[in-house]
């Protein structure tokens, strides 16, 4: 089975602090993707990367940036952490066969205060 | 108008009965479906595709109209431990294997 590991399961953060989520996963998969889950919004997609060194912006970039410097590591940075920015934020990675959808790190729940 | 759009619920369901819900979607481009269940305050997990013929797996059965743009999900001999978020997920064409989320349809299954 695909891991997609998270570093951190709870994080509280100060605003402005600078804010590094990171996620690995053991399968050797070209895409990555971070997502933000908020009540009522669903699940929204920041940033993804379709392989090393390369990334897209999703739906909701603003006030985050993203690394790929290693096929299995992709990095999701918040450069000034803002109140708004407090959510649960979701990794995942995709399987080359399309029938097999997405498989999720457990999350990281950040708390901006 | 949201991309891939559910019912919130709650849907009360008392054990052992049948529950079935829809998701639409707007893009009618969109090749692949899913359902994923979500448990409170865990990551999504894939519960099952959607095949345009329909699929069962055990107890639930997922149906694409594609006409109409809507996926289903019924559930049959609910169990206490069916109750979660279930949420609809939708690839369009040409989106770089990004997936669209609905909102998540909540289900609770009652003694």
């Amino acid at each position: 089975d695909v891991k997609v590991t998270q570093s951190s399961r709870y994080l509280v953060k100060r605003t402005g602090e600078k804010v590094f989520l990171e996620c690995v996963q053991d399968m050797d998969h070209e895409n990555m993707f971070w997502y933000r889950q908020d009540p009522g919004l669903g699940l929204r997609l920041i940033y993804f990367s379709y392989d090393v060194k390369m990334k897209e912006k999703g739906d909701i970039p603003e006030g985050y940036s993203v690394s790929r410097e290693k096929k299995e590591r992709f990095s999701l940075i918040l450069e000034s952490a803002s109140t708004n920015q407090t959510s649960m934020y979701l990794c995942a990675s995709r399987s080359p066969d399309e029938a097999y959808g997405y498989t999720f790190g457990s999350g990281t729940r950040l708390t901006v205060v | 108008r949201k991309e891939v759009e559910q019912d919130p619920g709650p849907f009360n369901v008392p054990e052992g009965a049948t529950v079935a819900f829809n998701c639409t979607y707007s893009n009618s481009a969109s090749q692949s479906f899913f359902w994923y269940r979500q448990d409170c305050r865990k990551e999504p997990k894939l519960l099952m595709s959607v095949y345009s013929s329909g699929n069962e797996d055990g107890r639930f059965t997922a149906q694409l109209n594609r006409a109409s743009q809507y996926i289903s999900l019924l559930i049959r001999d609910s169990k206490l431990s069916d109750s979660a978020t279930y949420l609809c997920v939708v690839i369009p064409t040409d989106s770089w294997g990004k997936l669209q989320f609905g909102a998540g349809t909540q289900v609770v299954v009652t003694p």
